[in-house]
Protein backbone atom coordinates (compact mmCIF):
# COMPACT_ATOMS: atom_id res chain seq x y z
CA UNK A 1 0.00 0.00 0.00
CA UNK A 2 1.29 3.41 -1.09
CA UNK A 3 1.81 5.84 2.32
CA UNK A 4 2.86 9.37 2.33
CA UNK A 5 5.56 10.89 5.00
CA UNK A 6 6.06 14.34 5.70
CA UNK A 7 8.05 16.03 8.19
CA UNK A 8 8.58 17.79 10.17
CA UNK A 9 5.79 17.90 11.87
CA UNK A 10 5.71 20.89 13.79
CA UNK A 11 8.10 24.14 13.28
CA UNK A 12 8.99 27.37 14.71
CA UNK A 13 11.38 29.45 12.94
CA UNK A 14 12.22 33.33 13.11
CA UNK A 15 11.46 35.54 10.10
CA UNK A 16 14.52 35.66 7.83
CA UNK A 17 15.54 32.22 8.53
CA UNK A 18 15.92 29.54 5.52
CA UNK A 19 13.18 26.39 4.85
CA UNK A 20 13.46 22.97 3.91
CA UNK A 21 10.32 20.92 4.35
CA UNK A 22 10.53 17.60 3.03
CA UNK A 23 7.56 14.85 1.47
CA UNK A 24 8.22 11.37 0.37
CA UNK A 25 6.06 8.86 -1.03
CA UNK A 26 6.35 5.06 -1.09
CA UNK A 27 4.39 2.24 -2.52
CA UNK A 28 4.12 3.93 -5.75
CA UNK A 29 5.99 5.37 -9.05
CA UNK A 30 6.13 8.40 -10.95
CA UNK A 31 3.32 9.86 -8.64
CA UNK A 32 1.79 13.14 -9.42
CA UNK A 33 3.07 15.13 -6.33
CA UNK A 34 1.90 18.58 -4.53
CA UNK A 35 2.13 21.35 -2.01
CA UNK A 36 -1.11 22.84 -0.38
CA UNK A 37 -0.90 25.40 2.27
CA UNK A 38 -3.98 25.70 4.76
CA UNK A 39 -4.43 29.15 6.67
CA UNK A 40 -6.01 28.93 9.85
CA UNK A 41 -9.99 28.17 9.52
CA UNK A 42 -9.63 28.50 5.35
CA UNK A 43 -9.42 26.01 2.28
CA UNK A 44 -5.99 24.61 0.58
CA UNK A 45 -4.48 26.54 -1.60
CA UNK A 46 -2.18 24.90 -4.44
CA UNK A 47 1.04 26.06 -4.69
CA UNK A 48 3.47 24.18 -6.49
CA UNK A 49 2.90 20.49 -8.25
CA UNK A 50 5.12 18.22 -9.83
CA UNK A 51 4.20 15.22 -12.86
CA UNK A 52 8.14 13.88 -12.75
CA UNK A 53 11.61 14.25 -11.62
CA UNK A 54 12.78 18.02 -11.93
CA UNK A 55 9.63 19.33 -13.42
CA UNK A 56 7.96 21.59 -11.03
CA UNK A 57 4.92 24.31 -12.03
CA UNK A 58 3.58 27.12 -9.59
CA UNK A 59 0.38 28.07 -8.72
CA UNK A 60 1.06 31.45 -6.87
CA UNK A 61 3.72 34.18 -6.97
CA UNK A 62 5.38 33.51 -3.65
CA UNK A 63 8.25 33.20 -1.33
CA UNK A 64 8.66 29.87 -1.45
CA UNK A 65 10.04 27.03 -4.34
CA UNK A 66 10.08 23.66 -4.75
CA UNK A 67 12.21 20.99 -6.26
CA UNK A 68 11.52 17.15 -6.59
CA UNK A 69 15.24 15.33 -6.84
CA UNK A 70 14.04 11.69 -6.66
CA UNK A 71 10.79 10.38 -8.14
CA UNK A 72 9.36 10.20 -4.95
CA UNK A 73 10.56 12.66 -2.94
CA UNK A 74 9.34 16.43 -2.84
CA UNK A 75 10.99 19.41 -1.22
CA UNK A 76 9.52 22.86 -0.13
CA UNK A 77 11.96 25.73 0.42
CA UNK A 78 12.45 29.30 1.04
CA UNK A 79 15.74 31.24 1.44
CA UNK A 80 14.28 33.82 3.93
CA UNK A 81 11.11 33.25 5.86
CA UNK A 82 8.40 35.71 6.12
CA UNK A 83 5.34 36.03 8.93
CA UNK A 84 2.83 35.43 6.03
CA UNK A 85 4.58 32.09 5.02
CA UNK A 86 2.81 31.22 8.50
CA UNK A 87 0.38 27.82 7.96
CA UNK A 88 -0.27 24.21 7.59
CA UNK A 89 1.60 22.49 4.98
CA UNK A 90 0.53 19.77 3.01
CA UNK A 91 2.00 17.34 0.74
CA UNK A 92 -0.27 15.14 -2.13
CA UNK A 93 0.14 12.38 -3.98
CA UNK A 94 -1.85 10.62 -7.27
CA UNK A 95 -1.39 8.30 -9.64
CA UNK A 96 -2.49 10.44 -12.85
CA UNK A 97 -5.65 12.59 -13.88
CA UNK A 98 -8.58 12.26 -12.46
CA UNK A 99 -7.56 9.88 -9.69
CA UNK A 100 -7.79 10.59 -6.01
CA UNK A 101 -5.09 12.72 -4.55
CA UNK A 102 -4.14 11.34 -0.82
CA UNK A 103 -1.99 13.90 1.54
CA UNK A 104 0.18 14.01 3.89
CA UNK A 105 -0.01 14.70 7.69
CA UNK A 106 1.20 18.33 7.18
CA UNK A 107 3.73 20.37 8.70
CA UNK A 108 2.76 23.42 11.08
CA UNK A 109 5.02 26.11 10.58
CA UNK A 110 5.09 29.26 12.22
CA UNK A 111 7.06 31.93 11.61
CA UNK A 112 7.93 34.56 14.37
CA UNK B 1 -9.84 30.36 -7.92
CA UNK B 2 -11.66 28.90 -5.45
CA UNK B 3 -13.97 26.57 -6.88
CA UNK B 4 -16.02 24.73 -4.21
CA UNK B 5 -18.32 26.58 -1.60
CA UNK B 6 -19.00 24.04 1.26
CA UNK B 7 -22.64 25.14 3.15
CA UNK B 8 -23.49 25.51 5.65
CA UNK B 9 -19.89 26.92 6.77
CA UNK B 10 -20.56 25.37 10.91
CA UNK B 11 -23.34 22.58 11.72
CA UNK B 12 -24.04 21.50 15.28
CA UNK B 13 -26.06 18.10 15.45
CA UNK B 14 -26.91 15.62 18.27
CA UNK B 15 -25.24 12.44 17.99
CA UNK B 16 -27.51 9.97 16.04
CA UNK B 17 -28.90 12.32 13.80
CA UNK B 18 -27.79 13.05 10.36
CA UNK B 19 -25.73 15.32 8.73
CA UNK B 20 -26.37 17.12 5.35
CA UNK B 21 -23.39 18.98 3.39
CA UNK B 22 -23.39 21.26 0.56
CA UNK B 23 -21.45 21.94 -1.75
CA UNK B 24 -21.73 24.29 -5.17
CA UNK B 25 -18.88 24.49 -8.15
CA UNK B 26 -18.83 26.77 -10.79
CA UNK B 27 -17.09 25.28 -14.05
CA UNK B 28 -17.78 21.96 -15.22
CA UNK B 29 -16.25 18.90 -13.89
CA UNK B 30 -14.76 15.68 -14.32
CA UNK B 31 -15.07 14.52 -10.93
CA UNK B 32 -15.57 15.84 -7.10
CA UNK B 33 -13.94 14.40 -4.22
CA UNK B 34 -14.97 15.08 -0.17
CA UNK B 35 -11.96 14.69 2.39
CA UNK B 36 -12.28 15.33 6.26
CA UNK B 37 -10.01 17.25 8.20
CA UNK B 38 -9.90 16.59 11.84
CA UNK B 39 -8.40 19.44 14.00
CA UNK B 40 -4.62 20.08 12.94
CA UNK B 41 -4.20 16.57 11.20
CA UNK B 42 -4.07 16.37 7.42
CA UNK B 43 -6.89 15.53 5.33
CA UNK B 44 -8.40 11.99 4.65
CA UNK B 45 -10.14 11.17 1.64
CA UNK B 46 -13.82 9.94 1.71
CA UNK B 47 -15.36 9.45 -1.27
CA UNK B 48 -14.80 10.21 -5.37
CA UNK B 49 -18.08 10.78 -7.63
CA UNK B 50 -17.37 10.99 -11.10
CA UNK B 51 -18.68 13.54 -13.32
CA UNK B 52 -21.42 10.67 -14.96
CA UNK B 53 -21.87 9.05 -11.09
CA UNK B 54 -25.33 10.96 -9.34
CA UNK B 55 -24.75 8.69 -5.97
CA UNK B 56 -22.14 6.96 -4.55
CA UNK B 57 -21.96 5.20 -1.05
CA UNK B 58 -19.15 4.48 1.29
CA UNK B 59 -20.95 2.88 4.87
CA UNK B 60 -22.65 5.56 6.47
CA UNK B 61 -21.74 8.33 4.04
CA UNK B 62 -23.93 9.29 0.87
CA UNK B 63 -22.54 11.69 -1.78
CA UNK B 64 -24.71 12.93 -4.37
CA UNK B 65 -23.78 15.14 -7.54
CA UNK B 66 -25.96 17.21 -9.44
CA UNK B 67 -23.91 18.20 -12.82
CA UNK B 68 -26.31 20.22 -14.30
CA UNK B 69 -26.75 22.51 -10.95
CA UNK B 70 -23.15 22.32 -10.43
CA UNK B 71 -23.57 20.95 -6.80
CA UNK B 72 -23.13 17.83 -4.77
CA UNK B 73 -24.04 17.00 -1.43
CA UNK B 74 -22.39 14.46 1.79
CA UNK B 75 -24.85 12.76 4.10
CA UNK B 76 -23.77 11.64 7.44
CA UNK B 77 -25.97 9.40 8.72
CA UNK B 78 -26.20 7.82 12.54
CA UNK B 79 -23.61 10.59 13.15
CA UNK B 80 -20.82 9.91 15.76
CA UNK B 81 -18.78 12.32 18.05
CA UNK B 82 -15.97 11.05 16.12
CA UNK B 83 -17.48 11.95 13.26
CA UNK B 84 -17.10 15.65 14.71
CA UNK B 85 -14.31 17.41 12.02
CA UNK B 86 -13.97 19.92 9.00
CA UNK B 87 -15.21 18.83 5.19
CA UNK B 88 -14.37 19.64 2.28
CA UNK B 89 -15.01 18.92 -1.29
CA UNK B 90 -12.60 19.30 -4.22
CA UNK B 91 -12.32 19.84 -7.72
CA UNK B 92 -10.09 19.43 -10.33
CA UNK B 93 -8.17 23.25 -10.66
CA UNK B 94 -8.94 23.13 -14.18
CA UNK B 95 -11.75 21.90 -15.60
CA UNK B 96 -9.72 19.59 -18.10
CA UNK B 97 -8.10 18.13 -15.73
CA UNK B 98 -4.50 16.77 -15.98
CA UNK B 99 -1.58 16.84 -13.28
CA UNK B 100 -2.26 20.01 -11.60
CA UNK B 101 -3.88 19.85 -8.72
CA UNK B 102 -7.12 20.48 -6.41
CA UNK B 103 -8.85 23.62 -5.28
CA UNK B 104 -11.41 23.54 -2.39
CA UNK B 105 -14.07 25.19 -0.48
CA UNK B 106 -13.61 26.97 2.63
CA UNK B 107 -15.36 23.84 4.63
CA UNK B 108 -18.29 22.99 6.59
CA UNK B 109 -17.13 22.59 10.11
CA UNK B 110 -19.12 19.34 11.74
CA UNK B 111 -19.55 19.14 15.31
CA UNK B 112 -21.53 16.17 16.96
CA UNK B 113 -22.91 16.82 20.54
CA UNK B 114 -22.63 13.70 22.72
Amino acid sequence: SQTIHQWPATLVQPVGSPLSLECTVEGTSNPNLYWYRQAAGRGLQLLFYSVGIGQISSEVPQNLSASRPQDRQFILSSKKLLLSDSGFYLCAWRAGVGETQYFGPGTRLLVL
Amino acid sequence: SQQGEEDPQALSIQEGENATMNCSYKTSINNLQWYRQNSGRGLVHLILIRSNEREKHSGRLRVTLDTSKKSSSLLITASRAADTASYFCATDLRSGGGADGLTFGKGTHLIIQP
